[in-house]
Parts: C-alpha cells; structure tokens; sequence
C-alpha cells in the first residue's frame, strides 16, 4: 500500500532533550516536506527535499534539522526542543514538487 | 513572496445547503499551481484537486465544484448539498513554479449540522 508513514504518533518529551521524528515514503517520490500545524495558523512548511541530498528552508525552520540521505527517508530533528516547539506535526512527499502531497498521519508533540 | 488567504475562518451551514469557501492567492509567477485539501475531524489530510496557472476551466466532481479566476486571483471551492460527512477544516495551497516552497492558508473550519 502506498504510504506516508511517520513515527511516533504521540510524542512527550521535556525541554532540551533531543528528538527525531521518523518519515519514510514507499512511492519513490523525490519531493518530501515537514509541516507543522497550530490552532489559526495553519499548515507552515519547516523543511523540504526535492532529492537525496538536497533539503531547503521552509516558512519556520528555526529550531529544526532535517536530512536526505535515501530518497525514502525523511527524518525530523529538534536538537534542543522548547515549549514553542508543540505542535501537530506532517510529513508529506509528492512525485515532484508540483504533484499532490501524499501526508502521514501526523505526529502530535507536546515539549514540557 | 507568495500567499494564500482564505478569509472564511470558520462557517456553519445546515444540511443541503450550498457552501462556497474561498480561496484569494498572491503570487509573482506566471506559472503556478493550486490545491485544496480537507482534514476531517480524524485529522488525516486529503488532496480534492490540483489546478494549473493555464487552465482556467472549472472543474466539478460530484457534488464538489471549482471555479479558478486569474483575474481576481481567486480558487474558490463550492460543496452543493452539504451533508454532515462535508464537516472538515478545508486548506487551500499554493506553489509557483520558480520555486519548491507549498504554501497553505489558514484553513477554513466547515461544520454541517443536520
């Protein structure tokens, strides 16, 4: 089954203790993105990909990294995270950057 | 720099009544493209429809519609015959051409009450 799949769903950690949140794509699509979702803001972009190796900067991508090294893995990293940081959390990939996103299920993170 | 409002934050309707949600976007590039998404309460996202900055035919899908205007920089989405299953926050996006960057609106929070 084609799938976005991100890991974990929930997610309680304190401030300051580094974090990844997993995304892995099966469809073999280059452009994959993380988006973060808070009450009367919307969607904003962290971070995208169009391909192995190639990452950029989105709308808010204060506080986080992120990595390319296969083309189906996508991971979320907050090094330091802070209260400001919780949030409901999106991975996505599309075939190319103009193509439908495909999302996963989200990942809600709560930074104490 | 390119944006997507949707000034609608929040509407109720009745069931099978007509809604429209609109859609206003800024963008620099002659090329570019357009989505609407839905998140239903179980929070998963949903693409509904991409439409290109060259084709300006409306599109209709059951009981979903789409009017895309250049003129007025407008995507607007029209559900006839609400039904509670409609009930959902709504995103429109964008993404030109020149650039990789999808930006959604804010999203519009549609609730159907029977």
């Amino acid at each position: 089954e084609a799938q976005v799949t991100q890991n974990p769903r929930y997610l309680i950690t304190v401030t300051g203790k580094k974090l990844t949140v997993t995304c892995s794509q099966n469809m073999n699509h280059e452009y994959m993105s993380w988006y973060r979702q808070d009450p009367g803001l919307g969607l904003r972009q962290i971070y995208y990909s169009m391909n192995v190796e190639v990452t950029d900067k989105g709308d808010v991508p204060e506080g986080y990294k992120v990595s390319r090294k296969e083309k189906r893995n996508f991971p979320l990293i907050l090094e330091s995270p802070s209260p400001n940081q919780t949030s409901l959390y999106f991975c996505a990939s599309s075939l190319v950057g103009s193509s439908p996103l495909h999302f996963g299920n989200g990942t809600r993170l709560t930074v104490t | 720099a390119q944006k997507v409002t949707q000034a609608q934050t929040e509407i109720s309707v009745v069931e099978k009544e007509d809604v429209t949600l609109d859609c206003v976007y800024e963008t620099r590039d002659t090329t570019y493209y357009l989505f609407w998404y839905k998140q239903p309460p179980s929070g998963e996202l949903v693409f509904l429809i991409r439409r290109n900055s060259f084709d300006e035919q409306n599109e209709i899908s059951g009981r979903y519609s789409w009017n895309f205007q250049k003129s007025t920089s407008s995507f607007n989405f029209t559900i006839t015959a609400s039904q509670v299953v409609d009930s959902a926050v709504y995103f429109c996006a964008l993404r030109s051409n020149s650039g990789y960057a999808l930006n959604f609106g804010k999203g519009t929070s549609l609730l159907v009450t029977p």
